[in-house]
């Protein structure tokens, strides 16, 4: 069946990079997404691609899609500590497009 | 610029109880779905509707049934609440194959 897979910890550094990477299993995706969950807040789509790209950016956010390994990663340029949040990768599969979650990556930005 | 509503932003109930979870989306989507959010978990895909009187099981659907009788409204109901249903619950709608709109999520406790 359909899997996604990320870490669930990241800690980086206010100022440095930070690098989320995911794995999905369904082939026939059509777009994939990052949300963002702050504490106590909804989910916010943060950014999508759609599958037959490599990358996009947006402003301090940069997706890659790796379709052959099917690996997509979430970088954030220069991280601010109101990045801190959990980051869910997810993908749109099967034929009614369900959207099949990550467990979550929880991203800690310190000083 | 209400788009998906859920009934509760936090429940309590006790063991046994028969529970009502309700959504509603004002922007006739087709597509309907419900999770529920546990940490390091990520959401899991409990039901989704693709029609009204449609219905499909999602990948945790036990314990769990859902009701759509109109377009707008997606019902999730525990018949017998048990502590293990303790979670967040968010619902979703869609109606093209890319985008989704998640309501504010209800917490519910159950003791």
């Amino acid at each position: 069946g359909e899997d996604v897979e990320q870490s669930l910890f990241l800690s980086v550094r206010e100022g440095d990079s930070s690098v989320i990477n995911c794995t999905y299993t369904d082939s026939s995706s059509t777009y994939l997404y990052w949300y963002k969950q702050e504490p106590g807040a909804g989910l916010q789509l943060l950014t999508y691609i759609f599958s037959n790209m490599d990358m996009k950016q947006d402003q301090r956010l940069t997706v890659l899609l790796n379709k052959k390994d099917k690996h997509l990663s979430l970088r954030i340029a220069d991280t601010q500590t109101g990045d801190s949040a959990i980051y869910f990768c997810a993908e749109n599969s099967g034929g009614y497009n369900k959207l099949i979650f990550g467990a979550g990556t929880r991203l800690a930005v310190h000083p | 610029d209400v788009k998906v509503t859920q009934s509760s932003r936090y429940l309590v109930k006790r063991t046994g109880e028969k529970v009502f979870l309700e959504c509603v989306q004002d922007m006739d989507h087709e597509n309907m779905f419900w999770y529920r959010q546990d940490p390091g978990l990520g959401l899991r895909l409990i039901y989704f509707s693709y029609d009204v009187k449609m219905k499909e099981k999602g990948d945790i659907p036990e314990g769990y049934s859902v009701s759509r009788e109109k377009k707008e409204r997606f019902s999730l109901i525990l018949e017998s609440a048990s502590t293990n249903q303790t979670s967040m619950y968010l619902c979703a709608s869609s109606l093209s194959n890319w985008q989704y709109d998640f309501g504010p999520g209800t917490r519910l406790t159950v003791t």
